[in-house]
This record gives structure tokens, C-alpha cells and sequence, in this order.
């Protein structure tokens, strides 16, 4: 099974940096997947990652570590279309998803 | 616009009603998913189909079935209904060619009350 853990909620300013954490523990691996779902809709991608290190993609980078079960979301120069909850989700290999129960950013001007 | 299209986008129904929730996708997509998604414990898997003629059951089946008798259409039913079933439920596909790192791409949700 999976055990996916994020906080809950963060609160954050306009123009700020905020790191969402994400800690699994997996009986199988194969990739962390980062979605953004905003109040009344679907999920959307923002990224996956399999192998350790950073991914950079505009105001948004995701971290992963296999070793530590551990990755991270960072989201830069904060805007106000940013509060959303963001779902961390892990898969095992066989096209699978396992979410987190998300964490809800709050971005305050 | 391709995607995914789910209906009805909300539904009240009677406790003990049968009700049937359409997906369909034309992206050409083999994997399906069916999730539903409440307050404080995210999204939770009810069943998938890798391809055509295949399903399977996710983290909570019951109450819930699903066919898949082509590419395109992923029907779930509730047979008869419970209030505990009150939740929102999203629909999602993936291109399964590959390792299994290809993104789900969700639709816009059904929001269905049970009373």
C-alpha cells in the first residue's frame, strides 16, 4: 500500500516563495506526480518526477528523493491565481495513482 | 477541444436509487480511472480499466461498478445508492504506453448527493 503525507494548509504573500513537503512510503515506486486543483475543479499537471534532483519549470520546480521517501513543490514569486490546493500522488508503476489528501495554499495580498 | 467529458455535472438521488455517471474521453487514451474526492481525504481510486475489455478495482470498489466495452467510455454505477456515497466524483484517462510516468488528465467532476 501507500501512505502519502502532506500538510493540510499554508499561508502565504504575494510575491513570496512556499515549499509544500511531501513524504511517502511506497511498496513500490515509480515515479511522484505534483497536481494543482483549484476550488470547484479538476486536478491539472504541474510534474513528475522519477529520478532524485530538481525539476525547474517556470515559477514552479519540484525535488524528489527515493532514499528519503521525500519531495517537494516550490512555488516562487507567489501570485494570487496560485491559492489552490496542490496534490501530491505517487504511482507504483501500473498507470496507478496514489494522492495525498492535498494541501491548500492561501496567497494573501 | 480534446478531453474528457463527464455528465451529469451534479445529481440529487433518492438513497437506494440506481444512477449511472458517463466519462467519456477522445484522446485515444487506454487507461481509465474513476476517483472520488472528499473534504480531508483527497482523491481515493473506486476502479480503472488498463485498456478495452479490462478493469479492475481500486482502493474502494464497493458499491460501485464499471465496464469498459470500447476505448472512449468508462461508465460507473451505483446500484443502489447510499448516503455515505455523497462526494464528488472525477474521471481521468492516461496514455499507458510507457513506464507508467504519463499524467492522468481528469474531467470537470461530478458532484452527487445522495439523501
Amino acid at each position: 500500500g501507500q501512505n502519502i503525507d502532506q500538510p493540510t494548509e499554508m499561508t502565504a504573500t504575494e510575491g513570496a516563495i512556499v515549499q509544500i513537503n511531501c513524504t511517502y512510503q511506497t511498496s513500490g515506486f515509480n515515479g511522484l506526480f505534483w497536481y494543482q486543483q483549484h476550488a470547484g475543479e479538476a486536478p491539472t499537471f504541474l510534474s513528475y518526477n522519477v529520478l532524485d534532483g530538481l525539476e525547474e519549470k517556470g515559477r514552479f520546480s519540484s525535488f524528489l528523493s527515493r532514499s528519503k521517501g521525500y519531495s517537494y513543490l516550490l512555488l516562487k514569486e507567489l501570485q494570487m491565481k496560485d491559492s489552490a490546493s496542490y496534490l501530491c500522488a505517487v504511482t507504483d508503476g501500473d498507470y496507478k495513482l496514489s494522492f495525498g489528501a492535498g494541501t491548500t495554499v492561501t496567497v494573501r495580498a | 477541444t480534446a478531453g474528457i467529458t463527464q455528465a451529469p455535472t451534479s445529481q440529487i438521488l433518492a438513497a437506494g436509487r440506481s444512477m449511472t455517471l458517463r466519462c467519456t474521453q477522445d484522446m485515444r487514451h487506454n487507461a481509465m480511472y474513476w476517483y472520488r474526492q472528499d473534504l480531508g481525504l483527497g482523491l481515493r481510486l473506486i476502479h480503472y480499466s488498463n485498456t478495452a475489455g479490462t478493469t479492475g478495482k481500486g482502493e474502494v470498489p464497493d458499491g460501485y461498478s464499471v465496464s469498459r466495452a470500447n476505448t472512449d467510455d468508462f461508465p460507473l454505477t451505483l446500484a443502489s445508492a447510499v448516503p455515505s456515497q455523497t462526494s464528488v466524483y472525477f474521471c481521468a484517462s492516461s496514455d499507458s504506453q510507457g513506464s507508467g510516468n504519463q499524467p492522468q488528465h481528469f474531467g470537470d467532476g461530478t458532484r452527487l448527493s445522495i439523501l
